[in-house]
């Protein structure tokens, strides 16, 4: 199963912009790039996903890198709702399970 | 309903007891999966139905888990005779598309199982 290295854990500040890494140098052409994130005590909610070419939706923004090594997941604008554990996926699309690893965890100071 | 809806939402086990774990996904979804989360570990995949099908139970990490999805809506996740190493919170995950459609997943918040 393909795998994706994310930081431990990172910092922000309310309003401010948060940009969280990936790497996954072991993608296939046909892996499509997810993330989800998990707050506490609920189960993860989906955010983004691109194959290619970058991705905006009303949450977030994907950054994909050209050789699809790597990606970046954008908040705009952190809100301490923002604060949760976020997964980046990679997600094989035969078999269409999503493998996660450790994610990495967001806190938001106000 | 409007989301994925799992019960319990506690289960407290004693070791060797049978538990019975119940999923009811989004109405009219198609995919719907299985994932058991150790505390601070990510979700791990456990099985796969397409409808009534199941299409990959890869995960199930032994004969004692066994998952099924009758009429192709509520699924069920059994593990037999529990053992302490039993204890997580399982997930349900249901999607809208079948097998490559790579639509997105939407989870319940889980069933967390402690076998004491």
């Amino acid at each position: 199963d393909a795998k994706t290295t994310q930081p431990n854990s990172m910092e922000s500040n309310e309003e401010e912009p948060v940009h969280l890494p990936c790497n996954h140098s072991t993608i296939s052409g046909t892996d499509y790039i997810h993330w989800y994130r998990q707050l506490p005590s609920q189960g993860p909610e989906y955010v983004i996903h691109g194959l290619t070419s970058n991705v905006n939706n009303r949450m977030a923004s994907l950054a994909i890198a050209e050789d699809r090594k790597s990606s970046t997941l954008i908040l705009h604008r952190a809100t301490l709702r923002d604060a949760a554990v976020y997964y980046c996926i990679l997600r094989d699309g035969y078999t269409d399970k999503l493998i996660f690893g450790t994610g990495t965890r967001l806190q938001v100071f106000p | 309903g409007a989301g994925v809806s799992q019960s319990p939402r506690y289960k407290v086990a004693k070791r060797g007891q049978d538990v019975a774990l119940r999923c009811d996904p989004i109405s009219g979804h198609v995919s719907l999966f299985w994932y058991q989360q150790a505390l601070g570990q990510g979700p791990e995949f456990l099985t796969y139905f397409q409808n009534e099908a199941q299409l990959d139970k890869s995960g199930l990490p032994s004969d004692r888990f066994f998952a099924e999805r009758p009429e192709g809506s509520v699924s069920t996740l059994k593990i037999q005779r529990t053992q302490q190493e039993d204890s997580a919170v399982y997930l349900c995950a249901s999607g809208s598309g079948g097998r490559g459609t790579n639509e997105k997943l939407f989870f319940g918040s889980g069933t967390q199982l402690s076998v004491l």
